[in-house]
């Protein structure tokens, strides 16, 4: 079954702390795709990071950089020396990979990242 | 570039009222998905086009909702009769070539039912 896990639901921390928002999944297909969005208070969905099965390479984008680990699972989003403006709900998604029907996607249930000045 | 255009922004309306909402994607883009947010049952995914056709409505509460997609820029999501449980935020999204490409996220539509 595809399943993404969020467990943090609320984080709370003050301005240039490092924090990181974990993200679990499950799937039984071999070629999956992973996303990161952030939901600012102003309620839009901005996307973040795509990475696909076969790339386990972290990324480094400014601030942010993601952790991808196959063996646990896991695909982790830390955000270096945060600032009040990263406060926002994070989902991380799974979206998989099917040639002979749709593909599917689901998010996680967000993590509320909460940044105090 | 114009992004994913959704309307109206807010809807408050009476149960048992038809509700429309309406989208245009991104020009290009040949991947439309319609999404429903609540504290509950978080983000999820209702229904999803590629090239006007739905491929996938497994997400669809019941049989009060249905989207269409006459063309390229155009789709709604319509609900018949409205619910106080159809209360949302519901999202539109585009994305180019893929379902598993990145999607651009319209503003939302909050819809409010009484």
């Amino acid at each position: 079954a595809q399943k993404v896990t969020q467990a943090q639901t609320e984080i709370s921390v003050v301005e240039k702390e490092d924090v990181t928002l974990d993200c679990v999944y499950e799937t039984r297909d071999t070629t999956y795709y992973l996303f990161w969005y952030k939901q600012p208070p102003s309620g839009e969905l901005v996307f973040l990071i795509r990475r696909n099965s076969f790339d386990e390479q972290n990324e480094i984008s400014g601030r942010y950089s993601w952790n991808f680990q196959k063996s646990t699972s896991s695909f982790n989003f830390t955000i270096t020396a945060s600032q009040v403006v990263d406060s926002a709900v994070y989902f991380c998604a799974l979206s998989e990979e099917r040639y002979s029907s749709a593909s599917k996607i689901i998010f996680g249930s967000g993590t509320r990242l909460s940044i105090r000045p | 570039d114009a992004g994913v255009i959704q309307s109206p922004r807010h809807e408050v309306t009476e149960m048992g009222q038809e509700v429309t909402l309406r989208c245009k994607p991104i020009s290009g883009h040949d991947y439309l998905f319609w999404y429903r947010q609540t504290m509950m049952r978080g983000l999820e995914l209702l229904i999803y086009f590629n090239n006007n056709v739905p491929i996938d409505d497994s997400g669809m509460p019941e049989d009060r909702f249905s989207a269409k997609m006459p063309n390229a820029s155009f789709s709604t999501l319509k609900i018949q009769p409205s619910e106080p449980r159809d209360s949302a935020v519901y999202f539109c999204a585009s994305s180019l070539g893929t379902a598993n490409n990145p999607q651009h996220f319209g503003d939302g539509t909050r819809l409010s039912i009484l």
